[in-house]
């Protein structure tokens, strides 16, 4: 398994702005995942993030609306920019980990704007 | 890319009945298929999963079966409990990579006392 943390837990914001959320895991991983799960609703795979190269980014995600940095193995962000009311969600980070390639998602980040 | 299919979108059953929640996939190339448990205000959690070569496969109470020629699997939860109250998520995954995987809309669980 995986222990993984997420900062901020939650945050409420302006439009406008931009909120960066962090993610740090326990252990190297090769990939962390950044995911969103608008309220009520189901998780969307935002982008893939590779320590060392750019993110890999899923239809209808783009990296000026959602850069990605992964500076080591443990450690990843994930900014979201000149937010509007419609990038109100929970934001998770995930890895995937153990001998049989098991998913661990982080806590999640619960973004207001407003 | 991949779609996934889950239904029922609610599940209500009186507590030592059964549970089964059904997924049907598109890409005949996936061959990753987690099931998670979502309880309100928590993390997804992975409570089984099952792999292309695998039919079926069975921890305690609960059981996947995976269907590749009909692309369909389900995830089966006998003698439930109150404490099986959640959202439950399938998910189907094209290539390696658990994390990157599409879900289902998820089925809503009620255990009824």
């Amino acid at each position: 398994s995986a222990v993984i943390s997420q900062k901020p837990s939650r945050d409420i914001c302006q439009r406008g702005t931009s909120l960066t959320i962090q993610c740090q895991v326990d252990s190297q991983v090769t990939m962390m995942f950044w995911y969103r799960q608008q309220p009520g609703q189901s998780l969307t795979l935002i982008a893939t993030a590779n320590q060392g190269s750019e993110a890999t980014y899923e239809s209808g995600f783009v990296i000026d609306k959602f850069p990605i940095s992964r500076p080591n193995l443990t450690f990843s962000t994930l900014t979201v920019s000149n937010m509007s009311p419609e990038d109100s969600s929970i934001y998770l980070c995930s890895v995937e980990t153990g001998t049989s390639g098991e998913q661990f998602f982080g806590p999640g980040t619960r973004l207001t704007v407003l | 890319g991949e779609n996934v299919e889950q239904h029922p979108s609610t599940l209500s059953v009186q507590e030592g009945d059964s549970a089964v929640i059904k997924c049907t996939y598109s890409d005949s190339a996936s061959n990753y298929f987690p099931w998670y448990k979502q309880e309100l205000g928590k993390r997804p959690q992975l409570i089984i999963d099952i792999r292309s070569n695998v039919g079926e496969k069975k921890d305690q109470r609960i059981a996947v079966t995976l269907n590749k020629t009909a692309k369909h699997f389900s995830l089966h939860i006998t003698e439930t409990q109150p404490e099986d109250s959640a959202v439950y998520f399938c998910a189907a995954t094209l290539g390696t990579n658990a994390g990157k995987s599409t879900f289902g809309d998820g089925t809503t669980l009620t255990v009824k006392p």
